[in-house]
This record gives structure tokens, C-alpha cells and sequence, in this order.
């Protein structure tokens, strides 16, 4: 258990649908990052947030958004989703000055 | 960004030391150099970061010539369970350069 927690692990959903992802950091780790990752296109970084303030933007579609909450708990809205948003998604946290730790992430199927 | 180039795929045996370069030439004096592992449906987990000369932990070893324009990922004695993907990254902790996953290096370890 990396101390990073994702849910749900698994969702299916039809296209046009919204959905959303949760994510709870390390305790202690102030900055939540999203990532997706699909079979063709590896790693892709999509929003940070840092004790509730978006701090980097990545390749975040517009239908996508994000947010950090009080308790640095974050979510990860995708609306209007399409058959390419068919990934997993993974949330990480990152203590200072070290590395990122990984939630296990969240596969998404739209069908 | 700072670019790293791995090489896209190793093989290796049971048994044997296993060393993955990746090549940073942009690498700024602020950044850090980070390996990553992930296994299929994983999340990546952190193996080790360094600065430069040589850092060893219990997992792997990292050596970083004084250009540091390259580092080098030592795998001491890999397992069938070593098989995964090792992403390169390299950056100032908490810095957008860190923020980028490159393709990795699929490592697969034969029996």
C-alpha cells in the first residue's frame, strides 16, 4: 500500500457521460498530480495541485477538470467522454524533495 | 522540458547485473535524476534519485558521471519479478521538468 488511495479502481461508462475520479495523498503530502496513461500514448501528465491551489497544467483536456479540496483529498472530473478517454488514471503525491508515490490508479472503459 | 533517451527494450537472465542508461545532455544544475518501475496496471514506483556520483539503496544503484549528462541504473542480480517498464526523469524536485514520463525501458528478464 503506497499510502496514496484512488477509487474507484474500476469504472465503465457510456460516451456522453461525466464521471469522477477520487484521490487521498500520502498523509502529510500537500501536492496532488493526475496522470493518464493509455495503451498508445504511455504517461501523460495532466494537472497538479498544491494545498488546494492548481500549481502545473499539463496536456488536460478542457472537457477535464480538477480540484484539490480542503482536506487534499482532490477529484478528477471527465465529461462528455469519448472511447479514446479509455485509460487508467493515476493520482500521485510527493513528499518534499523526494520522488512521487502512486496510487494504484483507476481504469476507465467508455464504451 | 528535459528530454531523456532510453533505450525502448532490454532483455536479461536471471541472475545477471542489469544496467539501463538514460541520456539527459539538457540536464539543468538544479535537477535531480529519478528512476521509476512499473508493472502492467501499476502505478510507477519510485526506485531511486541522486544528484550525482553514485547512490545505492537497498533495491538498486545509480551512477551519474561528473558531466551528468547520463545516468546509468544498476540492477544487481534481477528476478523474473524485475520484468516492468523503468522511466527516467530529470528535474528539480516539485519542478515542471520532473513532471514528464518518457517512453521507459521494458525491461523483460528471461528465466
Amino acid at each position: 500500500d503506497s499510502g496514496v488511495t484512488q477509487t474507484p479502481k474500476h469504472l465503465i461508462t457510456a460516451t456522453g457521460q461525466r464521471v469522477t475520479l477520487r484521490c487521498s495523498p500520502r498523509s502529510g503530502d500537500l501536492s496532488v498530480y493526475w496522470y493518464q496513461q493509455s495503451l498508445d500514448q504511455g504517461l501523460q501528465f495532466l494537472i497538479q495541485y498544491y494545498n488546494g491551489e492548481e500549481r502545473a497544467k499539463g496536456n488536460i483536456l478542457e472537457r477535464f477538470s480538477a480540484q484539490q479540496f480542503p482536506d487534499l483529498h482532490s477529484e478528477l472530473n471527465l465529461s462528455s467522454l469519448e472511447l479514446g478517454d479509455s485509460a487508467l488514471y493515476f493520482c500521485a503525491s510527493r513528499e518534499h524533495n523526494y520522488g512521487y508515490t502512486f496510487g494504484s490508479g483507476t481504469r476507465l472503459t467508455v464504451v | 522540458l528535459a528530454k531523456t533517451t532510453q533505450p525502448i527494450s532490454m532483455d536479461s537472465y536471471e541472475g545477471q547485473e542489469v544496467n539501463i542508461t538514460c541520456s539527459h545532455n539538457n540536464i539543468a544544475t538544479n535537477d535531480y535524476i529519478t528512476w521509476y518501475q512499473q508493472f502492467p496496471s501499476q502505478g510507477p514506483r519510485f526506485i531511486i534519485q541522486g544528484y550525482k556520483t553514485k547512490v545505492t539503496n537497498e533495491v538498486a544503484s545509480l551512477f551519474i558521471p561528473a558531466d551528468r549528462k547520463s545516468s546509468t541504473l544498476s540492477l544487481p542480480r534481477v528476478s523474473l519479478s524485475d520484468t516492468a517498464v523503468y522511466y527516467c526523469l530529470v528535474g528539480a524536485p516539485g519542478s515542471a521538468r520532473q513532471l514528464t514520463f518518457g517512453s521507459g525501458t521494458q525491461l523483460t528478464v528471461l528465466p
